[in-house]
C-alpha cells in the first residue's frame, strides 16, 4: 500500500510569484485535503476535494486554489504569494469521511 | 468560533518519566477527536476517539476522551526519546470536512 506522496519537499518563491504544489493520495482513499501549517502552529484547513468537486472551504482567499484528477491525486495553487504565505503544506487522504492520513509536505518559502 | 486548545504548549522530561498532554475543545457537530504525532513533517495517526470513557491504547500510549467536561488527554508511559515529537490535537465533525487542529505540544524527551 502506497501512503500519500507530496512534491516538491521544498520551494523558494518570491512575492507575487505563483505556486503548483502536488498530492497523490494513499491507495484506496478519494478524498484529498489540504492544510498550511505556519511555524509552531497547527495545521489550519484550506480545502476538501472530493469525486474532483471542492467539498469545503476554510478561511483562505480565493487566491488559494485547487484540483482533483480522476485518479484521486491533487493540486494546491496559490497565486499572487505574499509572505504569510511561507509555511508548511500539508495534504492528507481519507475514504470519504474517515481518518485521514498525511504526507510529509512541501515546505514553501516566500521571499 | 470551533476551538481546540492543547496544553502545555511544550513539555521536557527524562527518559522513563510519565507525561500526560491534555486537549480541550468548544465546537459544534462533534463527530470525533484525533491524536497525531509529529516528529518532521507528516503527522502520524495515532487514535481516534468518538465514544466518552473507552481508552484507547498502543504500547506505552494510551488516550481518553470526555465529552461531557470536552477534553482528552494522552498519555505515554516509560517515555523514550524517540517520543519526542509535537503531539497534535484534532476535532472532527457532523457533516463538515475539515479538522479543526490545536497549536500542539512539543515534548522533548533528555536521556
Amino acid at each position: 500500500e502506497t501512503g500519500v506522496t507530496q512534491s516538491p519537499t521544498h520551494l523558494i518563491k518570491t512575492r507575487g510569484q505563483q505556486v503548483t504544489l502536488r498530492c497523490s493520495s494513499q491507495s484506496g482513499h478519494n478524498t484529498v485535503s489540504w492544510y498550511q501549517q505556519a511555524l509552531g502552529q497547527g495545521p489550519q484547513f484550506i480545502f476538501q476535494y472530493y469525486r474532483e468537486e471542492e467539498n469545503g472551504r476554510g478561511n483562505f482567499p480565493p487566491r488559494f486554489s485547487g484540483l482533483q484528477f480522476p485518479n484521486y491525486s491533487s493540486e494546491l495553487n496559490v497565486n499572487a504569494l505574499e509572505l504569510d504565505d511561507s509555511a508548511l503544506y500539508l495534504c492528507a487522504s481519507s475514504y470519504r469521511g474517515e481518518t485521514q492520513y498525511f504526507g510529509p509536505g512541501t515546505r514553501l518559502l516566500v521571499l | 468560533e470551533d476551538k481546540v486548545v492543547q496544553s502545555p504548549l511544550s513539555l521536557v522530561v527524562h527518559e522513563g518519566d510519565t507525561v500526560t498532554l491534555n486537549c480541550s475543545y468548544e465546537v459544534t457537530n462533534f463527530r470525533s477527536l484525533l491524536w497525531y504525532k509529529q516528529e518532521k513533517k507528516a503527522p502520524t495517526f495515532l487514535f481516534m476517539l468518538t465514544s466518552s470513557g473507552i481508552e484507547k491504547k498502543s504500547g506505552r500510549l494510551s488516550s481518553i476522551l470526555d465529552k461531557k467536561e470536552l477534553f482528552s488527554i494522552l498519555n505515554i508511559t516509560a517515555t523514550q526519546t524517540g517520543d519526542s515529537a509535537v503531539y497534535l490535537c484534532a476535532v472532527d465533525f457532523q457533516g463538515a470536512q475539515k479538522l479543526v487542529f490545536g497549536q500542539g505540544t512539543r515534548l522533548t524527551i533528555n536521556p
